[in-house]
């Protein structure tokens, strides 16, 4: 596509559920980046891949996040037992490649989750 | 580690009046920086992307500066317009931690 497609856009769940969000980047950028963004806060880093695999996964806050790219293209991030502190936009961006970064990030829309 | 500051959190100013945004960061090994723009409840669009080479880049009434050495970036908006009012983040990029690092971004309200 033209651009970085993320859904949903907006997701409202119960404490303790299971949520999956996708991103589907711009073809042919190979490398595809997760953030979180809290309200009023700038964007921080989740999660990272080169390819199909997790180049560097360091921002996951805890075990109840996971993400995957089997493909080298859509990501999914999964957030297990979700909880109120979850809540945040969650940002994917994409880039032709990570090193070196010339051609800088475009951003998704993002995903609102809301955890009541 | 990269630490990416923005100061002020948020400013306003009349339309018109030519606004300036402050970025400094701590790892002077940086590769790039940009410059982006988030409406409400909406994505970051890219504004500008500055590479370690560079000192400034301009695109319209935008313009922004790279100095690595004080470790610092400005953005420049010239003759603002209400249509301007965002927020703006930079963010940047060092090979340290082959990822983007942002500042908390500042909130620009501009009065007509």
């Amino acid at each position: 596509g033209a651009g970085v497609s993320q859904t949903p856009s907006n997701k409202v769940t119960e404490k303790g559920k299971y949520v999956e969000l996708r991103c589907d980047p711009i073809s042919g950028h190979t490398a595809l980046y997760w953030y979180r963004q809290s309200l009023g806060q700038g964007p921080e880093f989740l999660i990272y891949f080169q390819g199909t695999g997790a180049a560097d996964d360091s921002g996951l806050p805890n075990d109840r996040f996971f993400a995957v790219r089997p493909e080298g293209s859509v990501s999914t991030l999964k957030i297990q037992r979700t909880e109120r502190g979850d809540s945040a936009v969650y940002l994917c961006a994409s880039s032709l490649r990570t090193l070196p970064n010339s051609y800088g990030y475009t951003f998704g829309s993002g995903t609102r989750l809301t955890v009541v | 580690k990269q630490e990416v500051t923005q100061i002020p959190a948020a400013l306003s100013v009349p339309e018109g009046e030519n606004l300036v945004l402050n970025c400094s960061f701590t790892d002077s090994a940086i590769y790039n920086l940009q410059w982006f723009r988030q409406d409400p409840g909406k994505g970051l669009t890219s504004l500008l992307l500055i590479q370690s080479s560079q000192r400034e880049q301009t695109s319209g009434r935008l313009n922004a500066s790279l100095d690595k050495s004080s470790g610092r970036s400005t953005l420049y908006i010239a003759a603002s317009q209400p249509g301007d009012s965002a927020t703006y983040l930079c963010a940047g990029y060092s090979f340290a931690g082959n990822k983007l690092t942002f500042g908390g971004g500042t909130r620009v309200l501009v009065k007509p």
